[in-house]
C-alpha cells in the first residue's frame, strides 16, 4: 500500500521563477494538505484540498495556489519566488476533512531558490 | 490563537538512558487534539500519537508513554531505554474543532540525539 508520494524530491529554482510541485495522497484517502517547513522549524499550514476545491487556508500570500485532481492528487503552485521560499514542502493527505484525521505525510520537496 | 511550545531544541543522551520531550500548548478551544510526529533524516513525519481533549488517560506503547495534563496545558513525550534510532526531530502538534479541516499547529521540534 503505497504512502504519499511527492515530486521531484529537490528542485532548485531562481527568484522570480515559478514552481509547481506534486503530490499523491495515500490510498483511501480524499483530503490533500499542503505544508511548508523552512529549516529548523515546525512545519506551517498554507491550504487544504478536498473535492477539488481549496477548503481552508493558512497565513499565505496568493503566490501560493493550488489545485486537486478527480483522482485526488494535487498540486502546489507558487509564483513570483522569493529566497524566503526556500523550505521542504510537505504534503499530506487524510480520509477526510474531520479536525481528528490523523495525517500522512510524504517525503517532502526540498525547494530551493537563489 | 493556537500555539504549541517546544522549549527543548536539542537533547544528547546515551543509549539506554531514558529521555522526556515537553510540549506545552495554548488553546481557546474546549475540543482539540494533541499529536506528536517524529522527522527522521528522510524527511518524512511519521505519525505516534493522537489524544483529544476529552481523555486524560496517559498511554504507554513499547518504550514510549504520553503525559496529557490539561491542568498545565502539557502533552510530554517519554522514550523509556533510548536507542540510536531515536534519533530524530519530534514535533508536538495540536488541531482544534473551531478548525474544522484537520490543520495542525506545530512547534518548533526538538531535535533528539542518541549516542552509541
Amino acid at each position: 500500500d503505497a504512502g504519499v508520494t511527492q515530486s521531484p524530491t529537490h528542485l532548485i529554482k531562481t527568484r522570480g521563477q515559478q514552481v509547481t510541485l506534486r503530490c499523491s495522497p495515500k490510498s483511501g484517502h480524499d483530503t490533500v494538505s499542503w505544508y511548508q517547513q523552512a529549516l529548523g522549524q515546525g512545519p506551517q499550514f498554507i491550504f487544504q484540498y478536498y473535492e477539488e476545491e481549496e477548503r481552508q487556508r493558512g497565513n499565505f500570500p496568493d503566490r501560493f495556489s493550488g489545485h486537486q485532481f478527480p483522482n485526488y492528487s494535487s498540486e502546489l503552485n507558487v509564483n513570483a519566488l522569493l529566497l524566503g521560499d526556500s523550505a521542504l514542502y510537505l504534503c499530506a493527505s487524510s480520509r477526510d476533512r474531520l479536525y481528528n484525521s490523523p495525517l500522512h505525510f510524504g517525503n517532502g520537496t526540498r525547494l530551493t531558490v537563489t | 490563537a493556537q500555539k504549541v511550545t517546544q522549549a527543548q531544541t536539542e537533547i544528547s543522551v546515551v543509549e539506554k538512558e531514558d529521555v522526556t520531550l515537553d510540549c506545552v500548548y495554548e488553546t481557546r478551544d474546549t475540543t482539540y487534539y494533541l499529536f506528536w510526529y517524529k522527522q527522521p533524516p528522510s524527511g518524512e513525519l511519521v505519525f505516534l500519537i493522537r489524544r483529544n481533549s476529552f481523555d486524560e488517560q496517559n498511554e504507554i506503547s513499547g518504550r514510549y508513554s504520553w503525559n496529557f495534563q490539561k491542568s498545565t496545558s502539557s502533552f510530554n513525550f517519554t522514550i523509556t531505554a533510548s536507542q540510536v534510532v531515536d534519533s530524530a526531530v519530534y514535533f508536538c502538534a495540536l488541531s482544534e474543532a473551531d478548525s474544522g479541516y484537520s490543520t495542525l499547529t506545530f512547534g518548533k521540534g526538538t531535535m533528539l540525539l542518541v549516542s552509541p
